[in-house]
Order: structure tokens, then sequence, then C-alpha cells
């Protein structure tokens, strides 16, 4: 089966900073998915990424505060922009292989922690 | 608005226990069920059912689909210390790709 992998596996940062999580796929796929799982929470949808074109959002999220980029079939990033505490949370990419399984399977995850 | 209810929301049991835990879905143009294992960061994915009344099984686990009463259920037999996690279930919609998850129940599994 395809690996995802994700960097970094976690981090602490300060306030008001941004971080850029990367999501590498070692196969080409369709559609990649960046999720967030606040403490305690249940996975939330924060976007869609498809490759050449803009990522789709959810209610709730918007660009200027996760900018994603989607460069090829086979990586993206996920930036959260000007920290505050409450985006401490895992940061999970997947990917759905449409053409096999209909089915995403999820990376490692990123824990950030903001200070 | 869509939305996946699990139950109970944590349990904890002796290993060699039979368990099974629950998730009731109301997701607009429903595609499938999906369940997932999360024992640190990343869900794994277990089952992906479609089609009402047809158990799927992988080992001590399994799982079906009610599509009438929108209900799914999780069974795990002669539970083990390893079995301990948050088993996630998501309904996916047809068109746009997205899951929506329910919180997850919290099994613990005492040796």
């Amino acid at each position: 089966s395809a690996v995802i992998s994700q960097k970094p596996s976690r981090d602490i940062c300060q306030r008001g900073t941004s971080l850029t999580i990367q999501c590498q796929v070692d196969s080409q796929v369709t559609m990649m998915f960046w999720y967030r799982q606040q403490p305690g929470q249940s996975l939330t949808l924060i976007a869609t990424a498809n490759q050449g074109s803009e990522a789709t959002y959810e209610s709730g999220f918007v660009i200027d505060k996760f900018p994603i980029s989607r460069p090829n079939l086979t990586f993206s990033t996920l930036t959260v922009s000007n920290m505050s505490p409450e985006d401490s949370s895992i940061y999970l990419c997947s990917v759905d292989w449409s053409s096999r399984s209909d089915t995403q399977y999820f990376g490692p995850g990123t824990r950030l922690t903001v200070l | 608005e869509d939305k996946v209810v699990q139950s109970p929301l944590s349990l904890v049991v002796h290993e060699g226990d039979t368990v099974t835990l629950n998730c009731s879905y109301e997701v607009t143009n429903f595609r499938s069920l999906l369940w997932y294992k999360q024992e640190k960061k990343a869900p794994t994915f277990l089952f992906m059912l479609t089609s009402s009344g047809i158990e799927k099984k992988s080992g001590r686990l399994s799982s079906i689909l009610d599509k009438k009463e929108l209900f799914s259920i999780l069974n795990i037999t002669a539970t083990q210390t390893g079995d301990s996690a948050v088993y996630l279930c998501a309904g996916a919609t047809s068109g746009t790709y997205k899951y929506i998850f329910g919180t997850g129940t919290r099994l613990k599994v005492l040796a």
C-alpha cells in the first residue's frame, strides 16, 4: 500500500508565528484533505486540496488563516498562520485513492502546541 | 445538518470481553460508512460499509450497516489490551468525498 508522510511530527510554537506542515505521498493521488483534531474532539475537515485548483475550504476555515498549496499529485502543504493557543491540535492529511478503494487513508499527523 | 453520533463515549472492559460500539448517522447524499481505529495520532482504516446487512469481518473485528435505521455497529470479540484506542466512525457523502466524523468511542481494555 502507498505511504503517506507528514513533517514535522510535532512542534511547539509561539503565538503570532506561522507553521507549514508538509504531506508527501509515494504515489499520485487526485484528492488530498486536511483535518484538524482539537484536544478531546473528533476530526474536522479544514479543506480539500486538488492539484491545479484552489483548495475548497469548509465553513469556519479561511484561506488567510490556513493557506494550502498543492503543487503536484504527490505533495501538499498546510500553513497555520498567526497562531494562537486555540490552534493547538493534531493536523492530519489524508488521501482518497478514488480509482482504488474510495476510502481515505491518513498520514501520521502533526501535533502542534502553541504557547 | 449532517451528523454522526457514537456511543458509548468511553468503555472499560477486561481482556476476553466482547464489545459493541454504536454509530448512528444523518448524512445527506450518504455514500458509505467507515470505521477507523485511532491509537495515537493517525486513524487507521478498519472497514467501509455501503450495503445494508452485509457483515464485514477482519479477525476479531466485524461491522454491519443498517441503512434503513441509519445505524452501524462495530463488534470486537475476545478483546486484547492492544485493542485499546479511540474508534471513530464517519459518514461519507457522494460527490464531495467529504467525511463527517463522530466524536469517537474511547475503549480501554484491562489485562
